[in-house]
């Protein structure tokens, strides 16, 4: 079956844009996270998501950065007024539940270059 | 907070060798471990996990870890390197949050797998 995908693959944008990074995860996976893994560094949370709540956004850097997930499936990452230290591989994953062992499926990643 | 340490960020063997990469974490409470691994160009996939089962954990490919909770690590080893066995290997913590959980990822190593 289908994994997690992630659009567009590659981003470029100037400083000061507003971006939206996309996450479909495997259908029927009720939990989703967002994480962002700069160069050299291990992936860094941003967001979980629950079905359509936000669970923890304790990891999203400051308020330029929201992710939705409206319909409890597709999630779209906004980050408002981007900034060059934005640039990174963001990650998206889901989860079949919010049991603490389950396994997380990874996107490929969106690479995001703020110039 | 729990966190991770990964001891070494590049770690290079030859064709054949013994495979060891460490790991070790902080919590408070009983942890689950995890290793993931990135291959070049492709997203994170779950090695092995240690759910308070069994302290000798088998995955993917060859791969085991030991959890030893006296020493607070999880190491990964493989007996035998292959040279498909070059990729960044992640370890990680599962933290418990509000409905549900984050995982707290360390910095990662890099192994390399000399002919």
């Amino acid at each position: 079956g289908a994994g997690v995908s992630q659009t567009p693959s590659n981003k470029v944008t100037e400083k000061g844009k507003y971006v939206e990074l996309r996450c479909d995860p495997i259908s029927g996976h009720t939990a989703l996270y967002w994480y962002r893994q700069s160069l050299g560094q291990g992936p860094e949370f941003l967001i979980y998501f629950q079905g359509t709540g936000a669970a923890d956004d304790s990891g999203l850097p400051n308020d330029r950065f929201f992710a939705v997930r409206p319909e409890g499936s597709v999630s779209t990452l906004k980050i408002q007024r981007t900034e060059r230290g934005d640039s990174a591989v963001y990650l998206c994953a889901s989860s079949p539940g919010q049991g603490i062992g389950n396994e997380q499926f990874f996107g490929p990643g969106t690479r995001l270059t703020v110039l | 907070a729990q966190s991770v340490t990964q001891l070494g960020s590049h770690v290079s063997v030859s064709e054949g060798a013994l495979v060891l990469l460490r790991c070790n974490y902080s919590s408070s409470v009983p942890p689950y471990l995890f290793w993931y691994v990135q291959y070049p160009n492709q997203g994170l996939q779950l090695l092995l996990k240690y759910t308070s089962a069994a302290t000798l954990v088998k995955g993917i490919n060859g791969f085991e870890a030991e959890f030893k909770k006296s020493e607070t690590s999880f190491h990964l080893t493989k007996p035998s390197a292959h040279m498909r066995d070059a990729a960044e290997y992640f370890c990680a913590v599962s933290d418990r949050i509000t409905g549900g959980f984050k995982t707290i990822f360390g910095a990662g190593t890099r192994l390399f797998v000399k002919a």
